[in-house]
């Protein structure tokens, strides 16, 4: 059973500030990972897909692999207030494997 | 381009009742899931269908869970009967591309929160 661990919680952070969130994996298996963000009493939504060793950006977002460590993470700059949402990595191998989510409050 | 629809948003029972829920994917996803997502988890998948035929069902509690995709469009998911360990909320997502395509991207719908008391 694949096992996908997320840094706890809840990160607090100021408005403006970079949010650093972690994900690690337990298989060698997995090739796709993704972030959804999902909002208090929504449904997650995709926000990023990294297939690949390294970083790969998107506007304010950027996502990083590392295969070898079976790490990956996900940066947002200049956080705003709106990004306050948990973030829930995910690990595909064929069947999509999501950790607990890490809370992210960004202050005004 | 229409999202995934599901109904109820909200139902509350009591155990031991059964229950069931609507999925209608987004048109032309050939892949559909259901997830079960518990307060403060993230979610679990309990049932893939490709089409109208079953990929992955191992986590699905088969004594009282049971889903059905008719025709390959719609899907309902039931539970019967229903404990108070399955009060979560029930998250059906749909994908464009064949089962097992590593980047094949999944879509939620709103879900549908059951409370069993």
């Amino acid at each position: 059973q694949k096992e996908v661990e997320q840094n706890s919680g809840p990160l607090s952070v100021p408005e403006g500030a970079i949010a650093s969130l972690n994900c690690t994996y337990s298989d060698r298996v997995s090739q796709s990972f993704f972030w959804y963000r999902q909002y208090s009493g929504k449904s997650p939504e995709l926000i990023m897909s990294i297939y690949s060793n390294g970083d790969k950006e998107d506007g304010r977002f950027t996502a990083q692999l590392n295969k070898a460590s079976q790490y990956v993470s996900l940066l947002i700059r200049d956080s705003q207030p709106s990004d306050s949402a948990t973030y829930l990595c995910a690990a595909n191998d064929y069947k999509l494997s999501f950790g607990a989510g890490t809370t992210v409050t960004v202050r005004a | 381009e229409a999202g995934v629809a599901q109904s109820p948003r909200y139902k509350i029972i009591e155990k031991r009742q059964s229950v069931a829920f609507w999925c209608n994917p987004i048109s032309g996803h050939a892949t559909l899931y259901w997830y079960q997502q518990i307060l403060g988890q993230g979610p679990k998948l309990l049932i893939q269908f490709q089409n109208n035929g079953v990929v992955d069902d191992s986590q699905l509690p088969k004594d009282r869970f049971s889903a059905e995709r008719l025709k390959g469009v719609d899907s309902t998911l039931k539970i019967q009967p229903a404990k108070l360990e399955d009060s979560a909320v029930y998250l059906c997502a749909s994908s464009l591309g064949t089962s097992g395509s590593f980047s094949d991207t999944q879509y939620f719908g709103p879900g549908t929160r059951l409370t069993v008391l």
